[in-house]
């Protein structure tokens, strides 16, 4: 089965670089995704990593490390706005290839 | 970006009446639609996947007799709550794969709140 890992909740304040951390267990690996949700709200797609590294978009990055199973979102010049609900994915291994979600890490960008 | 559409965006109804989803997608064809669930605070599970023109896919623990769900075309699936429960109240959320285009991404609706009285 697959199951992911991620801290419940990260404080930060408006300007501030925030990491959120995802580790993971899978039988079989089609890249890590990441989504934001706000309350109330669908999730968004940030980013996706089918390989190692850092991929950049904007004020967003995300990292990933197979051999490590480990990924992260990380979060610059941080704004109100920014406060929300991320999860990190994988995708499922079988034929449908539905996606597989995280916990959810609460971040609260505090001003 | 592609855009799902859900309606209804909410919906309260009585215990024992059925109620249904409907999830769109705007500007692409989506062969396969998922449908998930979220309680307050938790992660989105995952109810169902359809194929267009095929049966659904359940996941374990889910009633496939109580939640009805419907493919019949690429551009649309509804979920149907049947003798619905206050238990069944929660956000109900449908996502949908293109027939091009990253395969990882997947674009979700806006959701579908159930409140069940």
């Amino acid at each position: 089965g697959q199951s992911l890992e991620q801290p419940s909740e990260v404080t930060a304040v408006e300007g501030a670089i925030v990491q959120i951390n995802c580790t993971y267990q899978t039988s079989g690996f089609y890249g890590l995704s990441w989504y934001q949700q706000h309350d109330g709200g669908a999730p968004t797609f940030l980013s996706y990593n089918a390989l190692d590294g850092l991929e950049e978009t904007g004020r967003f990055s995300s990292f990933l490390s197979r051999s490590d199973s480990y990924g992260y979102l990380l979060l610059q010049e941080l704004q109100m706005k920014d406060s929300a609900s991320y999860f990190c994915a994988v995708r499922d291994v079988g034929s449908q290839g539905n996606l597989i979600f995280g916990k959810g890490t609460k971040l609260s960008v505090k001003p | 970006g592609a855009v799902v559409s859900q309606h209804p965006s909410w919906v309260i109804c009585k215990s024992g009446t059925s109620v249904k989803i409907e999830c769109r997608s705007l500007d692409f064809q989506a062969t396969t639609m998922f449908w998930y669930r979220q309680f307050p605070k938790q992660s989105l599970m995952l109810m169902a996947t359809s194929n267009e023109g095929s049966k659904a896919t359940y996941e374990q623990g889910v009633e496939k007799d109580k939640f009805l769900i419907n493919h019949a075309s690429l551009t649309l699936s509804t979920l149907t709550v049947t003798s619905a429960h206050p238990e069944d109240s929660s956000f109900y959320i449908c996502s949908a794969r293109g027939t091009s285009g990253p395969i990882h991404e997947q674009y979700f609706g806006p959701g579908t709140r159930l409140t069940v009285t």
